[in-house]
């Protein structure tokens, strides 16, 4: 078993529809949770952080993390083009000095 | 201003070569890092220092070799080189631990023929 998991997709979603990406994870004892955009050819580039159940939201894009479940997920309202990319997913323990990531999900958001 | 800043951005060089990629960080960050990021976008860690300290040193070839010589300077050495190694080399910064995730610099996209 892996232990950050993620539909490596592509994932295709309409424009102005909601993409929902997930990822689990296998650690329990996981307290930071990540998600990275990542542009062809560019480097990933954080945007959303959650340690916390429940919601946090910021702008169009909204993280959700369920430790019981052990999983977290991200919603991108009101999808645009610019918002194709692969999204990564990556978790730590707060005593590591290393995130242990997803392999992504390509997401392609269609005019 | 960039915050992480890998030179060079492209290496292009023959098998057996030796080569360097250099990182510098200006964010007074006390952590950084070298993934490998393959053909297939998986991101593999190489590497961590803290402040100067090496604490993670995953399995990868003897042939790669990191330098720290002050907390904001990170750089890769990599001897021998293989048609294998080619891939996106990044360097990442980030305050010491994880808890607020990392800052990654613009890569170098190695490759080897």
């Amino acid at each position: 078993q892996k232990e950050v998991e993620q539909n490596s997709g592509p994932l295709s979603v309409p424009e102005g529809a909601i993409a929902s990406l997930n990822c689990t994870y296998s650690d329990r004892g996981s307290q930071s949770f990540f998600w990275y955009r990542q542009y062809s050819g560019k480097s990933p580039e954080l945007i959303m952080s959650i340690y916390s159940n429940g919601d946090k939201e910021d702008g169009r894009f909204t993280a959700q993390l369920n430790k019981a479940s052990q999983y977290v997920s991200l919603l991108i309202r009101d999808s645009q083009p610019s918002d194709s990319a692969t999204y990564l997913c990556a978790v730590s323990r707060d005593s590591n000095y290393q995130l242990i990531w997803g392999a992504g999900t390509k997401l392609i958001i269609k005019p | 201003d960039t915050a992480v800043s890998q030179t060079p951005k492209y290496l292009v060089t023959q098998m057996g070569n030796d080569k360097s990629i250099k990182c510098e960080q200006n964010l007074g960050h006390d952590t950084m890092y070298w993934y490998k990021q393959d053909s297939k976008k998986f991101l593999k860690i190489m590497f961590s220092y803290n402040n100067k300290e090496l604490i993670i040193n995953e399995t990868v070839p003897n042939r790669f070799s990191p330098k720290s010589p002050d907390k904001a300077h990170l750089n890769l050495h990599i001897n021998s080189l293989e048609l294998g190694d080619s891939a996106v080399y990044f360097c990442a910064s980030s305050p010491q631990g994880t808890v607020y995730g990392y800052t990654f610099g613009s890569g170098t996209r190695l490759t080897v023929v």
